[in-house]
């Protein structure tokens, strides 16, 4: 079982719906779970960190944290074309000091 | 800006040579990282450092090495050891807590022919 599992896409959603995205981990004493969005070509960028359980919501964007189910998901409301791009989701395992384990990685596709 | 550089940002290299990937950020952080990424993969960790002159490897850190003499500058060389090492390669820092965000560069595309 990998640490961190991401179904790895394409999700296809209509521009103005809402992308949902999921992230499982293995590790149920993780603390800390970050989402980055990575365009093609380049690098990954922080757009989320959730620390406690419930949604953080940030403009577009909503975190979900259920760590008894050890989950953790994003929602993109009123989805853009500039939002296509891959989301790759990152948590911080007990025991790991400060490094962050990824998964693969969500590509997103946003149709007009 | 505060912000982290990495250069240069396509190297290309023939195989049996070592080559060094520079990364430098300005944002005070204690803490810095050096990821692998593969097509169409994750990131994977290859080395981190969370203070000047201690680093630490990481989960694939056969054929790489680091030094941090400056808190500033975190550098990686691939050596010619590392047997597949045409990757993107990907810089980050972050403050030393536990949780902290890590910030990424721009990244270095390496390819060795």
């Amino acid at each position: 079982q990998k640490e961190v599992e991401q179904n790895s896409g394409p999700l296809s959603v209509p521009e103005g719906a809402i992308a949902s995205l999921n992230c499982t981990y293995s590790d149920r004493g993780s603390q800390s779970f970050f989402w980055y969005r990575q365009y093609s070509g380049k690098s990954p960028e922080l757009i989320m960190s959730i620390y406690s359980n419930g949604d953080k919501e940030d403009g577009r964007f909503t975190a979900q944290l259920n760590k008894a189910s050890q989950y953790v998901s994003l929602l993109i409301r009123d989805s853009q074309p500039s939002d296509s791009a891959t989301y790759l989701c990152a948590v911080n395992p007990r025991a790991a000091g400060n490094k962050l384990t990824f998964g693969g990685g969500t590509r997103v596709l946003v149709k007009p | 800006d505060g912000g982290i550089t990495q250069s240069p940002k396509y190297l290309f290299r023939k195989e049996g040579q070592n080559v060094t990937l520079s990364c430098e950020q300005n944002l005070n952080h204690d803490a810095m990282y050096w990821y692998r990424q593969d097509p169409g993969q994750g990131l994977r960790l290859i080395y981190y450092s969370q203070i000047v002159n201690d680093f630490q490897k990481g989960d694939i850190a056969e054929g790489y090495s680091v030094s941090r003499e400056k808190k500033e500058s975190f550098p990686l060389t691939v050596t010619s050891a590392q047997k597949n090492p045409t990757a993107f390669y990907l810089c980050a820092s972050s403050e030393s807590g536990v949780g902290s965000e890590q910030y990424f560069g721009p990244g270095t595309r390496l390819t060795v022919t």
